[in-house]
């Protein structure tokens, strides 16, 4: 069970979009329609922000959008705000009840 | 709204087991709708899920884990418990509890974390 493959960092101006990608294999992403990403702020508890690839959570912003094709899923961020600046985590059912996170990308906004 | 809240040692020394509790707090934990995970990040390391339950017992641990991870559930008390045996410096970070929506298959609450430094 590897982590999922996130880039490390991205980085966008205020009202740009941004795509974030979360690379796994055929046993979890690929295998499954169930990606969640998760947002958080230093000091804070990681906080939903799609499930099941791209569902959003009541009370998430419709700015937040997720998608997903073969291995790869992607979150993207638009008209990006200082807010957004955060890490994001893809996390992946991978089978057994068993679930593994990608390593975390930081988003800047500059 | 529930909450969760992790309570336990910040300090470990090696070698010893590490043992923290998740409390469940404006909700009950015997609910068919949820499992209840603990999942940690390392110092600038990335997050790692190590294993959930569910209220009627059933585990299901992380296999880099597995042979070091203990987790419980107190359904009297609305409380499961992470143990983890053995460790090293290797172990040391906060450690979150988190509930796993099993219609959204997500976790959606999630506690604020507790830092675990394993030094001797």
């Amino acid at each position: 069970q590897s982590a999922l493959t996130q880039p490390a960092s991205v980085s966008g101006s205020p009202g740009q979009s941004i795509t974030i990608s979360c690379t796994g294999t055929s046993s979890d992403v690929g295998n499954y329609n169930l990606v969640s990403w998760y947002q958080r702020h230093p000091g804070k508890a990681p906080k939903l922000m799609i499930h099941e690839a791209n569902k959003r959570p009541s009370g998430v912003s419709n700015r937040f959008s997720g998608s997903q094709s073969g291995n790869t899923a992607s979150l993207t961020i638009s008209g990006l705000q200082a807010e957004d600046e955060a890490d994001y985590y893809c996390c992946s059912y991978a089978g057994s009840s068993t679930w593994v996170f990608g390593g975390g990308t930081k988003l800047t906004v500059l | 709204q529930m909450q969760l809240q992790e309570s336990g040692p910040g300090l470990v020394k090696p070698s010893e087991t590490l043992s923290l509790t998740c409390t469940v707090s404006g909700g009950s934990i015997s609910s068919s709708s949820y499992f209840w995970g603990w999942i940690r990040q390392p110092p600038g390391k990335g997050l790692k899920w190590i294993g959930s339950i569910y209220y009627s017992g059933s585990t299901y641990y992380n296999p880099s884990l597995q042979s070091r991870v203990t987790i419980s559930v107190d359904t009297s008390k609305d409380q499961f418990s992470l143990k983890l045996s053995s460790v090293t410096a290797a172990d040391t970070a906060v450690y979150y509890c988190a509930r796993l929506q099993t219609a959204g298959e997500a976790f959606d609450i999630w506690g604020h974390g507790t830092m675990v430094t394993v030094s001797s």
